[in-house]
């Protein structure tokens, strides 16, 4: 079964508007956590936000917000006031606890992504 | 403070070749680990690192070997180049197993 799922291979949005991201996600792990990763066509990957398993509130950062749905197991990624620069590819990626070598490590998984493009 | 870094940028190798992709940080980290990213696959995890000395196999370790002798440095080594390893290979590292990891630019491998 996959533990990350970004069902939406691709995605428009007009500037200035908002768009949502889907992911869902599925673990056995209490101490999870889930990361927003942007790729532009110029291939690095940024990190955009983290939402912890046990944060009550939902993640910010700036025009980024990630909508926590612990119960249905999902975390999408918000982007208001869509701008041209946000064209790109987006990961979701869960993090889980694994042991190595008697320390704990948090292995990330990554979702297929999404294709984010923004028209003018 | 250059973050991440991975060399070379760019590789084309033939079938049976062998190399070492480089990753070095100079922010301290404990934890590193190298993904590869295929088309319409995401980035899968190969090999990670909780420390100099302690390294273990991700999701799809078959066919590369990794070392961890210095906090800084975590190359990968590919032992005999086989075409299915064409792929671009991201280093990423993080403060800890559940901060966010960072990633260097990667590298563009091609096997013929």
């Amino acid at each position: 079964a996959q533990k990350i799922t970004q069902t939406q291979p691709g995605m428009f949005v007009q500037e200035k508007e908002a768009v949502t991201l889907d992911c869902t996600y599925d673990t056995s792990d209490p101490s999870y956590g889930l990361f927003w990763y942007k790729q532009p066509s110029s291939g690095e990957m940024i990190f955009l936000i983290y939402q912890g398993s046990y944060d009550q509130q939902n993640a910010t950062e700036g025009r980024y917000s990630l909508n926590f749905q612990k119960a249905r197991k999902s975390a999408n990624l918000v982007i208001s006031a869509s701008q041209l620069g946000d064209s790109a590819m987006y990961f979701c990626a869960m993090r889980e606890r694994q042991l190595a070598g008697g320390t704990s490590y948090g292995k990330l998984t990554f979702g297929q992504g999404t294709i984010l493009t923004v028209h003018p | 403070n250059a973050g991440v870094t991975q060399t070379p940028k760019f590789q084309v190798l033939k079938t049976g070749q062998s190399m070492t992709l480089q990753c070095a940080q100079d922010m301290n980290h404990e934890y590193m680990s190298w993904y590869r990213q295929d088309p319409g696959m995401g980035l899968r995890l190969i090999h990670y690192s909780v420390g100099a000395g302690i390294t273990d196999q991700g999701e799809v370790p078959n066919g590369y070997n990794v070392s961890r002798s210095t906090t800084e440095d975590f190359p990968l080594r590919l032992l005999s180049a086989a075409p299915s390893q064409t792929s671009v290979y991201f280093c990423a590292s993080s403060v800890s197993g559940d901060t966010e990891q960072f990633f260097g630019p990667g590298t563009r491998l091609t096997v013929l």
